[in-house]
């Protein structure tokens, strides 16, 4: 089974500092992505980062991070010079199987974060 | 700008109707997912299909919730008869064999 591990339910941090959103998943799979969304207050889910199992590379979008470290089955999301629009909730998501095929998205349970001026 | 459409956006209704709620996925993904999304539980996947076919419907109570994928352009998720413990947020989401999924807006349903 797969499981995502969020253990922040709640942050603050001030404008402009930087952000690490902790995430550990478990699963036996070798191949599995891990992806991480924010969830604004307005509902919408918004997709903002991607890390497969095989990419040697930390992957990264414009402020976003992904600090992947395998072998501890982390996949921390950093967020530099953080925004007042930066407040949201924010989820850590996996999916399991060869090319991702046949599993499911499994979802963590959240971490709620405030930007504070 | 290729988005996941889902109608209604907003739905309140009596217990015993029957809900439906609609999800265009984004041209040319093949997988679509169905969630609730509750302060108690979270993020639940309800079902999901590949290719039109459904995979996997385990998270979803299958005497009253039922969901379908006429064509590739719909996929639809049924509730009959709803009780007020249906109450969520229902998202839709699509992609492909890899990668993420992009979610629509969700519809909030209330049951009264």
């Amino acid at each position: 089974a797969q499981k995502i591990t969020q253990t922040q339910p709640g942050m603050f941090v001030q404008e402009k500092e930087a952000v690490t959103l902790d995430c550990t998943y478990d699963t036996s799979d070798q191949s599995y992505g891990l992806f991480w969304y924010k969830q604004p207050s307005s509902g919408e889910m918004i997709f903002l980062i991607y890390q497969g199992s095989y990419d040697e590379q930390n992957a990264t979008e414009g402020r976003y991070s992904l600090n992947f470290q395998k072998a501890r089955k982390s996949a921390n999301l950093v967020i530099s010079a953080s925004q007042l629009g930066d407040s949201a909730m924010y989820f850590c998501a996996m999916r399991t199987g060869p090319n991702f095929g046949n599993e499911k998205l499994t979802f963590g349970t959240g971490t709620r974060l405030t930007i504070i001026p | 700008d290729a988005r996941v459409t889902q109608t209604p956006r907003h739905k309140v209704t009596e217990m015993g109707q029957e809900v439906t709620m609609r999800c265009q996925p984004i041209l040319g993904h093949n997988t679509v997912f169905w969630y609730r999304q509750t302060m108690m539980q979270g993020l639940e996947l309800l079902a999901y299909f590949r290719n039109r076919a459904p995979l996997d419907d385990s998270g979803m109570p299958k005497d009253r919730f039922s969901a379908e994928m006429p064509d590739a352009t719909l996929a639809t998720l049924k509730i009959q008869p709803s009780e007020p413990r249906d109450s969520a947020v229902y998202f839709c989401a699509s992609g492909l064999n890899k990668g993420g999924a992009f979610f629509g807006q969700g519809t909030r349903l209330t049951v009264v």
